[in-house]
């Protein structure tokens, strides 16, 4: 089982959707949470960080914890084509090397206008 | 604007030479980290360093080395290009502690023939 693990996608939303992404991780302890965009040619962007349960929004994006459930998510509110992408979800583990993120493979976007 | 600057954006070697990536931040981030990204395989933590003159493997350490002499510059080494290091590498520097993302740079696709 891999240790971030995320829908490959692609998935596809028309234009004013709300696109939905999903990540699950298998450290328990597992304390901060992150999703990256990243654009073709280009390289990972912060887009959103998240620590406690519940909901966390900005603007369009809405992040979601769930650490019983070991779920993290990415609410996309009125998807637009500029937010066509893949979508890193990222995991700091609970001890150790604390700033040492792991990857999921990513989920590729399409906003079809 | 806070940056990450790699010192290449392309770079074509021969198989055997010694390649060296630059990494610069100006942020005064703690820690750093080297990845590779190859399509299918994610991304994958080569080295990173939590400060000045340290270092510690990641997942894929073979075939490479790194350098962090300064805190603001951490280098990359490929002691002997092989074709099967042909890959966008990226690097990316943040903040000590488990509550911070990465701020990553444009990337250095390395192309070794």
């Amino acid at each position: 089982q891999k240790e971030v693990e995320q829908n490959s996608g692609p998935l596809s939303v028309p234009e004013g959707a709300i696109a939905s992404l999903n990540c699950t991780y298998s450290d328990r302890g597992s304390q901060s949470f992150f999703w990256y965009r990243q654009y073709s040619g280009k390289s990972p962007e912060l887009i959103m960080s998240i620590y406690s349960n519940g909901d966390k929004e900005d603007g369009r994006f809405t992040a979601q914890l769930n650490k019983a459930s070991q779920y993290v998510s990415l609410l996309i509110r009125d998807s637009q084509p500029s937010d066509s992408a893949t979508y890193l979800c990222a995991v700091n583990p609970p001890r150790g090397n604390a700033g040492k993120s792991t990857f999921g493979d990513g989920t590729t976007l399409t906003v079809k206008p | 604007d806070v940056k990450v600057t790699q010192s290449s954006r392309y770079l074509v070697k021969r198989t055997g030479e010694k390649v060296f990536l630059e990494c610069v931040q100006d942020m005064d981030h703690e820690n750093m980290f080297w990845y590779r990204q190859d399509p299918g395989l994610g991304l994958r933590l080569i080295y990173f360093s939590y400060d000045v003159k340290m270092k510690e493997k990641g997942d894929i350490p073979e075939g490479y080395s790194v350098s962090r002499e300064k805190k603001e510059r951490f280098s990359l080494i490929l002691e002997s290009a092989s074709t099967n290091q042909t890959s966008m590498y990226l690097c990316a520097s943040s903040m000590s502690g488990p509550v911070h993302g990465y701020t990553f740079g444009s990337g250095t696709r390395l192309t070794v023939v």
